[in-house]
């Protein structure tokens, strides 16, 4: 379901080092995942996605893990930048779903430190 | 990539007036649009679901009279604050879904609205 008023959990990263941002997800029919970074006064932006059929798919400095058997979604970021210093969310849903919506986690905030 | 935008980016506006937003796809038809609000420090939160052409579908505890939605054409959705008072000032952030056929259905979201009402 959608989280509702929840504060978001911090992870702070010593420049250069790399993060991991996790997630868990509660549906078990969910086939399509989908991490959106948020900067502060911006919309969500499109990161990385990972169908259900995949374990791992890579991006430019960024990794998405998907384990299905826990119902575990994570997103590694290489070499952080402060540049990507934002709230992170996952976000999941089923392929061919018509008009159903993304149903998205509560977020974590990635603080990078100099 | 897809591009949606959000007009206007700001605004500011007496209690007991209204505010429209709009949401529009640039390059690309969206059968879908979804509208979210966001507080402070917390995720977003779906208001509702908009189908061009058609009534929209709200979240349950979001009240369809004070939030009126139009999807009039595949490129454009507004939401209206009616009677806006302090309470509704938030971030309001409009997504799009393309067009069945698309090998994802990513939703692609707009740069959001500020909304403060004094």
């Amino acid at each position: 379901g959608e989280s509702v008023g929840l504060h978001l959990p911090t992870l702070s990263v010593q420049e250069g080092d790399n993060s991991i941002i996790n997630c868990a997800y509660s549906n078990s029919a969910s086939d399509y995942f989908i991490w959106y970074k948020q900067e502060s006064g911006k919309g969500p932006q499109f990161i990385i996605d990972i169908r259900s059929n995949m374990d791992k798919r890579q991006g430019q400095r960024v990794t998405v893990l998907l384990n299905k058997t826990v119902k575990h979604l994570s997103l590694q970021i290489a070499a952080t930048q402060p540049g990507d210093s934002a709230v992170y969310f996952c976000a999941e849903n089923t392929l061919n779903s018509g008009n159903t919506p993304l149903v998205f986690g509560k977020g974590t905030r990635l603080s990078v430190i100099a | 990539g897809a591009v949606v935008s959000q007009h206007p980016s700001r605004v500011i506006c007496k209690s007991g007036t209204s505010v429209k937003i709009e949401c529009r796809s640039l390059d690309f038809q969206a059968t879908t649009m979804f509208w979210y609000r966001q507080f402070p420090k917390q995720s977003l939160m779906l208001m509702a679901t908009s189908n061009e052409g058609s009534k929209a579908t709200y979240e349950q505890g979001v009240e369809k009279d004070k939030f009126l939605i139009n999807h009039a054409s595949l490129t454009l959705s507004t939401l209206t604050v009616t009677s806006a008072h302090p309470e509704d000032s938030s971030f309001y952030i409009c997504s799009a879904r393309r067009l069945a056929g698309a090998s994802t259905d990513t939703q692609y979201f707009g740069p959001g609205t500020r909304l403060t009402v004094l």
